[in-house]
């Protein structure tokens, strides 16, 4: 049975990286049937796709949040890793990772999300 | 961007009726790539239906899901007690975007 973990730092700083990792069990992101990937969800935006990637490496993200944005794999680990640079309040939320299917291409991401792993919490906080 | 405006914002119902929930597009989804999701207290969201109409694994089948275009609609029939949770809609028609929710209460 496909699992997803998630983990993060919990609190941060406004102008820190945040750095999350999502450990993935019962499926392999190394194999091209899905992509990966993370959602995340705040009270004031709601849920928000944020990025994905393939299992080749081509990487696909949100226009508003491509400019902070890292997406990554580590094969030899089965994980997928984002990072989000100078993060500030708004980007307090819960951050969730997800096996994505449907795909991606030039043209766009067409793409849902099931399942989702439990999420971590990520606060930022003066 | 396209966005997605899910109404009723609260439904109250009790078990056993009908709930029909609305998530209407800003323009017309391609493909009718339209997903909806159901989230309860503390836990992650669960996909349901992608595709407009098609189940996820495991979705029991008092779930439904039609419409195309801009017009879709979420339909649970013969409420569970455990159906009673935030329910919401996505677009994957080359961009991804969310619906703000409809709350399913007793």
């Amino acid at each position: 049975q496909l699992q997803l973990q998630e983990s993060g730092p919990g609190l941060m700083k406004p102008s820190e990286t945040l750095s999350l990792t999502c450990s993935v069990s019962g499926d392999s992101i190394s194999s091209s049937t899905y992509y990966w990937g993370w959602i995340r969800q705040s009270p004031g935006k709601g849920l928000e796709w944020i990025a994905t990637i393939y299992y080749n490496g081509k990487t696909y993200y949100n226009p508003s949040l491509e400019s902070r944005l890292t997406i990554s794999g580590d094969k030899s680990k089965n994980q997928i890793s984002l990072e989000l640079t100078s993060v500030t309040a708004a980007d307090t939320a819960m951050y969730y990772c997800a096996r994505h299917l449907g795909y991606c291409d030039g043209a766009g991401c067409y793409i849902w999300f099931d399942p989702w792993g439990q999420g971590t919490l990520v606060t930022v906080s003066s | 961007e396209i966005v997605l405006t899910q109404s009723p914002g609260t439904l109250s119902l009790s078990p056993g009726d009908r709930a029909t929930l609305s998530c209407r597009a800003s323009q017309s989804v391609k493909i009718n790539f339209l997903a909806w999701y159901q989230q309860k207290p503390g836990q992650a969201p669960r996909a349901l239906i992608y595709g407009s109409y098609s189940r996820a694994t495991g979705v029991p089948d008092r779930f439904s899901g039609s419409g195309s275009g801009t017009e879709f609609t979420l339909t649970i029939n013969r409420l569970e007690p455990e159906d009673f949770a935030v329910y919401y809609c996505q677009q994957y028609g080359g961009s991804v975007t969310f619906g703000g929710g409809t709350k399913v209460e007793i």
